[in-house]
């Protein structure tokens, strides 16, 4: 079947490390998405990618890095920068920007820093 | 930078009552509009969405909802809901920016259905 697939699920940090949260899609989208979701305040755009080998910064991407060196994965880094990482992390694909038949989601990673 | 508003965070309803959420964005160009669930403990999946033509769109389990351009809306509505519609909703916005297009989501509206 096709779809997204986030990992881990669960994921622990330490303060002051790094950690990459991966993102893999088999629809063959072009743009892929990346958000957070915290309690009362919806999704908030990390950062998205249109096409490969280039990607745009969404409302919050600082403390955040991505890369698009493929077209089928996303990953996402979540720096020591990042001041309140502990959250819900999501990532979403969809043919194109113009999503015209709407944006596909991934069962999404938690993570907590401890 | 574009703003998606869902009015009501919390709603409680019994079976059987009709249903109506609000969202309005602020953008004034042609936007695209969705309406997105999320199910306890299940992905986010799309329950409609309005591109062109009819304003009033129809999505999967009864829903529907009604682009008004005047009043930047695009409410959600279900005449009957079920204890099986407890669940998140999410209002979002595709606008045009720069040759790409920036979706934008609301806070969301977490319903609950009781039986």
């Amino acid at each position: 079947d096709g779809g997204i697939t986030q990992s881990p699920k669960y994921l622990f940090r330490k303060e002051g490390q790094n950690v990459t949260l991966s993102c893999e899609q088999n629809l063959n989208h072009d743009a892929m998405y990346w958000y957070r979701q915290d309690p009362g305040q919806g999704l908030r755009l990390i950062y998205y990618s249109q096409i490969v080998n280039d990607f745009q910064k969404g409302d919050i991407a600082e403390g955040y890095s991505v890369s698009r060196e493929k077209k089928e994965s996303f990953p996402l880094t979540v720096t020591s920068a990042q001041k309140n990482p502990t959250a819900f992390y999501l990532c979403a694909s969809s043919i194109g920007g113009t999503a015209s038949y709407g944006y596909t989601f991934g069962s999404g990673t938690r993570l907590t820093v401890v | 930078a574009q703003s998606v508003s869902q009015h009501n965070h919390h709603v409680i309803l019994s079976e059987a009552a009709s249903l109506e959420l609000g969202c309005n964005y602020s953008y004034g160009g042609t936007v695209n509009l969705f309406w997105y669930v999320q199910y306890p403990g299940q992905h986010l999946q799309l329950l409609l969405k309005y591109f062109s033509g009819d304003p009033l769109v129809k999505g999967i389990k009864g829903f529907e909802a009604e682009f008004i351009k005047s009043k930047f809306s695009f409410n959600l509505r279900k005449p009957s809901v079920q204890w099986s519609d407890t669940a998140e909703y999410f209002c979002a916005v595709n606008e045009p920016s720069g040759g790409s297009y920036i979706p934008t989501f609301g806070r969301g509206t977490s319903l609950i259905v009781h039986p």
